[in-house]
């Protein structure tokens, strides 16, 4: 199974910040992308799905680039409830549908 | 709203013994997944399961591990001989159809340790 790579981070940055995350993945089979977010030892949750002509959700913008096969999501005016760590995540279209997560970004959004 | 659930919360087990790891997932869903999570590191997926048959595994889920879903509510993950590396976080998901944007929910999530 290819790998999902994002940079780990930490990411430290004051509420009401802008912040971006970055992934790559190398599956050009991948079909389709989200975002989820992981609370310390808690489950991951669906944050958003990413289709190709990039989405928006309230503060949060996703964006895909097949071509380069790279995903970003962006978090405009940071709340300290978004400290938590990003995943990135493809699936690669076949008999399960199983996901494939990166290790995560971490953010802390500091007072 | 709906939600999957898991039992236990935390098992700890002595190597060699076999675990079951529950799940009930979501009343209405017809795929169910287990993936784990070992400290620190990503979430990994081991096996799906539609149609009361395996649709995939990966190369984690060896003849150690299987799955059940013995009722119409239960799925089971068991680990027969367990070892020290299977100490991990256990999270089950479920989702509904075969529509690839459809968001896989998970469970809170087994820790086991492996002693």
């Amino acid at each position: 199974r290819k790998e999902v790579e994002q940079d780990p981070g930490p990411f430290n940055v004051p509420e009401g910040a802008t912040v971006a995350f970055n992934c790559t993945y190398s599956n050009s089979a991948s079909q389709s992308f989200f975002w989820y977010r992981q609370d310390c030892r808690k489950e991951p949750k669906l944050l958003m799905s990413v289709y190709s002509s990039g989405n928006e959700d309230g503060r949060f913008t996703a964006q895909l680039n097949r071509a380069s096969q790279y995903i970003s999501l962006l978090i405009r005016d940071s709340k300290l409830s978004d400290s938590a760590t990003y995943l990135c995540v493809v699936n690669i279209q076949n008999s399960g549908y199983a996901l494939n997560f990166g290790k995560g970004t971490s953010l802390l959004v500091t007072p | 709203e709906p939600e999957v659930t898991q039992t236990p919360s935390h098992q700890v087990t002595q190597m060699g013994q076999e675990v079951i790891l529950r799940c009930v997932p979501i009343s209405n869903h017809l795929y169910f997944y287990w993936y784990r999570q070992i400290l620190g590191q990503k979430v990994e997926f081991l096996v799906s399961f539609y149609n009361n048959e395996i649709s995939e595994k990966s190369e984690i889920f060896d003849d150690q591990f299987s799955v059940e879903r013995p009722d119409g509510s239960n799925f089971t993950l068991k680990i027969r001989s367990t070892k020290l590396e299977d100490s991990a976080m256990y999270f089950c998901a479920s989702s509904g159809d075969k529509d690839a944007y459809n968001e896989q929910f998970f469970g809170p999530g087994t820790r086991l340790t492996v002693l």
